[in-house]
């Protein structure tokens, strides 16, 4: 498998709590992604990164904000967490162009 | 505006049956053409890309410019095919950002 690892793995938090979720990669990618999956909706581009703190909105952007200050570490944070945003999220890391994307285990968050 | 359409949210087949998932895209010049597989309870992992032109556990994938598809065959189904799937058209979105979407997935299950 790829180096790449998400932190923490599960997670429940309240309303109105901030989260960060952690994608940790080993293999010196340029490209991270963070995704979310739900049901009936696939999986959904929520922010990505093309370079140490150069990210760039996906399509479900909104109450989400990323941070990448080295090129290992893409954090994800939900700076006010809402129960529409309990879902599985994975990070996803990629060389360049025409190459496989890799993914991590996901993180399933329990907004209650 | 980029769009990626797998119109079957579920498909059923029996073991030996052909399996056909498809993929519509609609991108501004030649985007990028992956199908990317998802296990239960495990992380997506590509499935094969269209550059390659390979096939993968049986599977193949054609690219037809003219109505913009990607559809993913199998000529015999097998029950360990039963997953969810995944169409990734990608493509440079401006300067260097590497935009990888995905379209909703379709859910195989291959009966005995």
């Amino acid at each position: 498998d790829a180096g790449i690892t998400q932190s923490p793995r599960h997670k429940v938090t309240e309303t109105g709590t901030p989260v960060t979720l952690r994608c940790h990669q080993t293999e010196n990618h340029r490209y991270m992604y963070w995704y979310r999956q739900d049901p009936g909706h696939g999986l959904r581009l929520i922010h990505y990164s093309y370079g140490v703190k150069d990210t760039d909105k996906g399509e479900v952007s909104d109450g989400y904000s990323v941070s990448r200050s080295k090129t290992e570490d893409f954090l994800l944070t939900l700076e006010s967490a809402t129960s529409s945003q309990t879902s599985v999220y994975f990070c996803a890391i990629k060389g360049g162009s025409n190459t496989e994307a890799f993914f991590g285990q996901g993180t399933r968050l329990t907004v209650v | 505006a980029q769009r990626v359409t797998q119109p079957e949210k579920l498909l059923s087949v029996f073991k030996g049956a052909p399996v056909e998932l498809k993929c519509n895209y609609s991108y501004s010049g030649s985007p990028e053409l992956f199908w990317y597989v998802q296990y239960s309870r495990q992380r997506l992992q590509l499935l094969l890309r269209h550059i390659s032109r390979e096939s993968i556990k049986g599977f193949t994938a054609d690219l037809n410019k003219g109505e913009t598809s990607f559809h993913l065959k199998k000529p015999f189904a097998q029950e360990e095919d039963s997953a969810m799937y995944y169409c990734a058209p990608s493509r440079v979105s401006g300067g260097s950002n590497y935009k990888l979407t995905f379209g909703k997935g379709t859910l195989l299950t291959v009966n005995p």
